[in-house]
């Protein structure tokens, strides 16, 4: 069973306001991402990091920033929600070396955000 | 950019009926993953295949990755109501900058009925 953890699981906010979606792992995974996905449809690589104070940009353009100070710990940030960036975001998590992306990826049960 | 194409998009079948989802590409993949996502959860890796024409089992499902690397196909026998759910296959890339990153296709939601 993974430990992989999202919070918070649903949030409903006000359009300029500033979040923080939180995901933290404890199997000690060096590589960690940030997915995004509309109901039912396929993920979208937003952000990933291969350890800590490693971040890069993923294949979806996104106005989010994330961070990773610490090798659990891969929050991702919003300054100023809009309603275009309601969707469901879903944290995961791999193990490092060189199996080249053969490696499972662990996700977390996701943040479903709705901008108002 | 590495692109997947799954279908079908949609699957609503009867309990005891066979089925297969289809997963495809122009591009070689140094390894195809098949996922299973519940409503309201992250995606569950069910399979991974990394040899060309490769064929896995996994209870009634038979995964298979086509000899060149660019296809892949999940084929379930006898669907239950328990196999209902969002099935995505995703593809990691030859390495270099794609190292460990995975393209995802569309998904295939699949409905079965008691």
């Amino acid at each position: 069973e993974a430990d992989i953890y999202q919070t918070p699981r649903y949030l409903v906010i006000g359009t300029g306001k500033k979040i923080t979606l939180e995901c933290s792992q404890t199997m000690g995974h060096d590589k960690m991402y940030w997915y995004q996905q509309d109901p039912g449809m396929e993920l979208h690589l937003i952000h990933y990091s291969y350890g800590v104070n490693s971040t890069e940009k993923g294949d979806l353009s996104s106005e989010s920033t994330v961070s990773r100070i610490r090798t659990e710990h891969f929050p991702l940030t919003l300054e100023s929600a809009r309603p275009s960036h309601t969707s469901q975001y879903l944290c995961a998590s791999s193990e490092g070396g060189t199996s080249g992306g053969r490696e499972t990826q662990y996700f977390g049960p996701g943040t479903r955000l709705l901008v108002l | 950019t590495q692109l997947l194409e799954q279908s079908p998009q949609f699957l609503s079948i009867q309990e005891g009926e066979n089925l297969t989802v289809y997963c495809n590409s122009s591009s070689v993949f140094s390894s195809l993953q098949w996922y299973r996502q519940e409503p309201g959860e992250g995606p569950v890796l069910l399979v991974t295949v990394v040899t060309g024409g490769e064929v896995k089992k996994l209870k009634r499902l038979t995964f298979q990755f086509g000899d060149a690397r660019k296809d892949s196909s999940l084929h379930i026998t006898a669907a239950q109501p328990g196999d209902t759910g969002l099935y995505l296959c995703a593809g990691a890339g030859a390495g270099g900058t794609s190292y460990g990153k995975l393209t995802f296709g569309q998904g295939t939601i699949l409905t079965v009925h008691p």
